[in-house]
């Protein structure tokens, strides 16, 4: 238990479909980051928001909407996916500045 | 950014040290060296880090070369638990936005 907590912990959507990933952090951060874990591939950075502000956003589709109404929580919007949009999403938080990153568990996505 | 380049895998037996090496030779003076590790299953979660000097704590060790040009982290004594995949990442001190650029790491497995 990190102290990151994300639902859903499974998801399977058609391309058509609508969803959200939220994730919620319990260690008064101020930094948190959506990532990507495909299979066969490293981890990519897709947002980071420090103190609510989106300061980075690393080429990632607009098919992919974040929104984080305060510190504690972020959400992932999803329209209209892709099949290989599957993937693990990994949320992240820190404090600004630390070195350190604590991850959620990950939503598992399957898009068909 | 500075690029890491680590082995695929690595094999070892419980209760045995050991020492996943890890290549930075176009580190930067502000570069910290970070290590985290993604147990099956889950995200992925800090172990250690260290910017020039050898670094202990209650998880790992870490060896940085006089040159700062290659790392090793060291497990004392590997446990069936410790098997994962291990990323070694560099972090520049003057990042203001906390982001950490994961590679494909080393996959450990430990034998009974």
């Amino acid at each position: 238990e990190t102290g990151v907590t994300q639902t859903p912990r499974h998801l399977v959507m058609g391309m058509t479909n609508k969803k959200s990933l939220k994730c919620e952090q319990h260690l008064g951060h101020n930094a948190m980051y959506w990532y990507k874990q495909s299979a066969k591939k490293p981890l990519e950075l897709m947002f980071v928001y420090n103190f609510k502000e989106q300061t980075e956003n690393n080429s990632v589709p607009s098919r992919f909407s974040p929104e984080c109404p305060n510190s504690s929580h972020l959400f992932l919007h999803l329209h209209t996916l892709q099949p290989e949009d599957s993937a693990l999403y990994l949320c992240a938080s820190s404090h600004l500045g630390s070195y350190e990153q604590y991850f959620g568990p990950g939503t598992r996505l399957t898009v068909t | 950014d500075a690029k890491t380049t680590q082995p695929n895998s690595m094999e070892s037996n419980e209760e045995e040290p050991v020492h996943l090496p890890c290549n930075h030779s176009t580190i930067s003076g502000t570069d910290y060296i970070h290590w985290y590790r993604q147990l099956p299953s889950q995200g992925p979660e800090y172990v250690i880090h260290g910017l020039t000097s050898n670094v202990n704590n209650r998880m790992a060790s870490l060896a940085i070369a006089e040159d700062r040009k290659s790392s090793t982290l060291i497990l004392h004594r590997a446990t069936l638990r410790d098997a994962a995949v291990y990323y070694c990442i560099l972090r520049d001190l003057l990042d203001a936005g906390n982001m950490l650029t994961f590679g494909g790491g080393t996959r450990l497995m430990v034998k009974p």
